[in-house]
């Protein structure tokens, strides 16, 4: 069974850094396209970022420059380093597996909450 | 505001159906049969319910239908249920440089 379980978050002042984990059972990370997903209070969901298996990388424009996606094969985990955060990057982050186009698996979520 | 446009709310008895629409652009929808669907009940993972457009992923009821024309995508639920109660997002995929663009959900309400 396919499960991704994302940890790291929580209240930051403006400015900071965070780093949020997406560990993965049942798929193996280096083999899948991976993505982060974040949905703020009240709005709809916003793509964030992808690591694809050969390791290409794309951002948003609104994270880019900020923000930061990596895995470690050895743990099956994928990362989003998140550094400048602002009030408008709260939201709950959830990561997914992408494939044939789509996320097809999806973690509950964690809260990242910008405020000072 | 959401690349994609979604009606915020629709409702539905138990046994009737709805359907749910989204409109994009001639980048994005238009262009590709990449249009997903998913279902998300607050606090718990977003399930997806259909992949390029019309196709549904094992074990989701085939009461769950997608459609494509031009730059609107829609989904049909059928037989409506309480279970069904829930939030619904688009998505499309639009090109590396955008990726993936959303619609701002509709809270499908199973009176």
């Amino acid at each position: 069974e396919v499960q991704v379980v994302e940890s790291g978050g929580g209240l930051i002042q403006p400015g900071g850094s965070l780093r949020l984990s997406c560990a993965a059972s049942g798929l193996t990370v280096s083999d899948n396209h991976m993505s982060w997903v974040r949905q703020a209070p009240g709005k709809g969901l916003e793509w964030v970022s992808i690591i694809y298996s050969g390791g290409t990388i794309y951002y948003a424009d609104s994270v880019k420059g900020r923000f930061t996606i990596s895995r470690d094969n050895s743990k099956n985990t994928v990362y989003l380093q998140m550094n400048s955060l602002r009030v408008d990057d709260t939201a709950v982050y959830y990561c997914a597996r992408r494939k044939s186009g789509t996320n097809d698996y999806w973690g509950q979520g964690t809260l990242v909450t910008v405020s000072s | 505001q959401s690349a994609l446009t979604q009606p915020a709310s629709v409702s539905g008895s138990p046994g009737q159906s709805i359907t749910i629409s989204c409109t994009g652009t001639s980048s994005d929808v238009g262009s590709y049969n990449l249009v997903s669907w998913y279902q998300h009940h607050p606090g718990k993972a977003p399930k997806l319910i259909i992949y390029e457009a019309i196709k549904r992923p094992s074990g989701v009821s085939n009461r769950f239908s997608g459609s494509k024309s031009g730059n609107t995508a829609s989904l049909t639920i059928s037989g409506l249920q309480a279970e069904d109660e829930a939030d619904y997002y688009c998505c499309s995929y639009a090109g590396t440089n955008t990726f993936d663009v959303f619609g701002g959900g509709t809270k499908l309400t199973v009176l």
